[in-house]
């Protein structure tokens, strides 16, 4: 079965600062990835997501995020970060099927 | 992209009554819903899948009695809480697939249940 690993449920970045969110996952089939974003009392937006093209995904936002096979990751970036990044960041893992298992999710706080 | 609300937004229930939250797709139609449970600061639990004209699947561990998961339409889901206890307190998010799986689902805003 599927799972999905974020690393830190809290991450500091400074306004301009890089932004590292850290996914792993673990998949028996080639995977697709997402990363989807949610603000207070609200749903999910997707981000980007991989399902076997390109490694490197862009995304909304200036986001992206690198698939590594032999890491078993999908690590979210973004070069400079914005006060209206503040939110909860969630990494999934489907097996190519509607079934998409969600990480416990890392909430991303932006310093002035 | 293709819209999908929740309604209401907020409930507040007392403990044996049922509560139904509704899921609609706006602007498309959905042969397949999804519905899922956020507890405070953790992940999005799958609850179950729900398909336009059949019984929905529901998860290992989820008490189909207890949430009745009704989709008579292309457009909307209904998810009812019933006898509702306040260990069901929590925020339920719904998402429906947009044609044949591409890997995108597209949330609703969620609903806040909380039972006194």
């Amino acid at each position: 079965a599927q799972s999905v690993t974020q690393l830190g449920s809290h991450v500091s970045v400074s306004e301009g600062a890089l932004v590292l969110l850290r996914c792993n996952y673990s998949s028996s089939v080639p995977p697709y990835l997402f990363w989807y974003v949610q603000y207070p009392n609200q749903g999910l937006q997707l981000l980007l997501k991989y399902t076997s093209a390109a490694t490197l995904v862009k995304g909304i936002n200036g986001f992206e995020a690198e698939f590594k096979k032999s890491e078993t990751s999908f690590h979210l970036t973004k070069p400079s970060a914005h006060m209206s990044d503040a939110a909860e960041y969630f990494c999934a893992v489907s097996e190519r099927d509607d079934k998409i298992i969600f990480g416990k999710g890392t909430r991303l706080h932006i310093l002035p | 992209g293709a819209v999908v609300s929740q309604h209401p937004s907020w409930v507040i229930c007392k403990s044996g009554t049922s509560v139904k939250i509704e899921c609609r797709s706006l602007d498309f139609q959905a042969t397949t819903m999804f519905w899922y449970r956020q507890f405070p600061k953790q992940s999005l639990m799958l609850m179950a899948t729900s398909n336009e004209g059949s019984k929905a699947t529901y998860e290992q561990g989820v008490e189909k009695d207890k949430f009745l998961i009704n989709h008579a339409s292309l457009t909307l889901s209904t998810l009812t809480v019933t006898s509702a206890h306040p260990e069901d307190s929590s925020f339920y998010i719904c998402s429906a697939r947009v044609g044949p799986f591409t890997g995108e689902l597209f949330f609703g805003e969620g609903s806040r249940l909380t039972v006194l």
